[in-house]
C-alpha cells in the first residue's frame, strides 16, 4: 500500500526551512527518501531502518518514528539546488522488500 | 557507490513496433530489479519485479505479454514494450538494490523516455 506524503507542494525562498512527511498504514521495515529533478531519475538521499533513528547529510536530515509508522524529511536553510520532487519509499516489515513510493512532494526554492 | 545504467535515455518509435530498454548494474550483482513507469508529475508506478533466472512478477493491471521482462544475468534486465501504442508513451525507470534483501535503498537507472508516434 502506497505511503502518504504531505504536503503535496512546498514553495520556499532560499534559506527557509521545510518539512516533508511520509506515513504508512502498515508496519515498516525501512523508509527511504529520494529527490527527482525534472526529466531525471530519482536519486537516493538516505534510508532509515530503526525506530527513533535520525540521520542527515549537509542540511538535509530525516527521522523515523517506527511506532507511528511515519518519517519526516527536514530541509534546513534551503538552497536553490534543493528544488525537485521528493519521494519517500517504504518497505514493509515481514515483507518481500518491494519498495513502494509515495506520490511525491514538489519543492520549489526561489531566490 | 552502486551504479545502475539504463539505455536508451530516450526513444521515439512508430506505433506497432517493439522497443527494448536495458538496465545494467555496473558494480554490483542484482538478483532482483524493479521496473517502474512514471507519468508526468506523478509517482513511480511499479510495473514488475524482475528476478534473475526466473519469470518476472507483474503488478496487477500490467500486461505481461505487452511488457516482456528478461533477467538473463545478475547484472542485466531488459524490458521490451511490444506492439507499442501512443498510450505506452511514458518515462520508464529501473532500479536495483545491492543486497536484494532491502534495507539499503535503491539505485535508479537514468530512465528512458518512450514516445510512440
Amino acid at each position: 500500500q502506497q505511503p502518504v506524503q504531505s504536503p503535496q507542494a512546498v514553495i520556499l525562498r532560499e534559506g527557509e526551512d521545510a518539512v516533508i512527511n511520509c506515513s504508512s498504514s502498515k508496519a515498516l521495515y525501512s523508509v527511504h527518501w529520494y529527490r527527482q529533478k525534472h526529466g531525471e531519475a530519482p536519486v537516493f538521499l538516505m534510508i532509515l531502518l530503526k525506530g527513533g533513528e535520525q540521520k542527515g547529510h549537509d542540511k538535509i536530515s530525516a527521522s523515523f518514528n517506527e511506532k507511528k509508522q511515519q518519517s519526516s524529511l527536514y530541509l534546513t536553510a534551503s538552497q536553490l539546488s534543493y528544488s525537485g520532487t521528493y519521494f519517500c519509499g517504504t518497505e514493509k516489515s515481514g515483507g518481500s522488500y518491494i519498495p513502494t513510493f509515495g506520490r511525491g512532494t514538489s519543492l520549489i526554492v526561489h531566490p | 557507490g552502486a551504479v545502475v545504467s539504463q539505455h536508451p535515455s530516450w526513444v521515439i518509435c512508430k506505433s506497432g513496433t517493439s522497443v527494448k530498454i536495458e538496465c545494467r548494474s555496473l558494480d554490483f550483482q542484482a538478483t532482483t530489479m524493479f521496473w517502474y513507469r512514471q507519468f508526468p508529475k506523478q509517482s513511480l508506478m511499479l510495473m514488475a519485479t524482475s528476478n534473475e533466472g526466473s519469470k518476472a512478477t507483474y503488478e496487477q493491471g500490467v500486461e505481461k505479454d505487452k511488457f516482456l521482462i528478461n533477467h538473463a544475468s545478475l547484472t542485466l534486465s531488459t524490458l521490451t514494450v511490444t506492439s507499442a501504442h501512443p498510450e505506452d508513451s511514458s518515462f520508464y525507470i529501473c532500479s536495483a538494490s545491492p543486497t536484494g534483501t532491502g534495507g539499503v535503498g535503491y539505485t535508479f537507472g537514468s530512465g528512458t523516455r518512450l514516445t510512440v508516434v
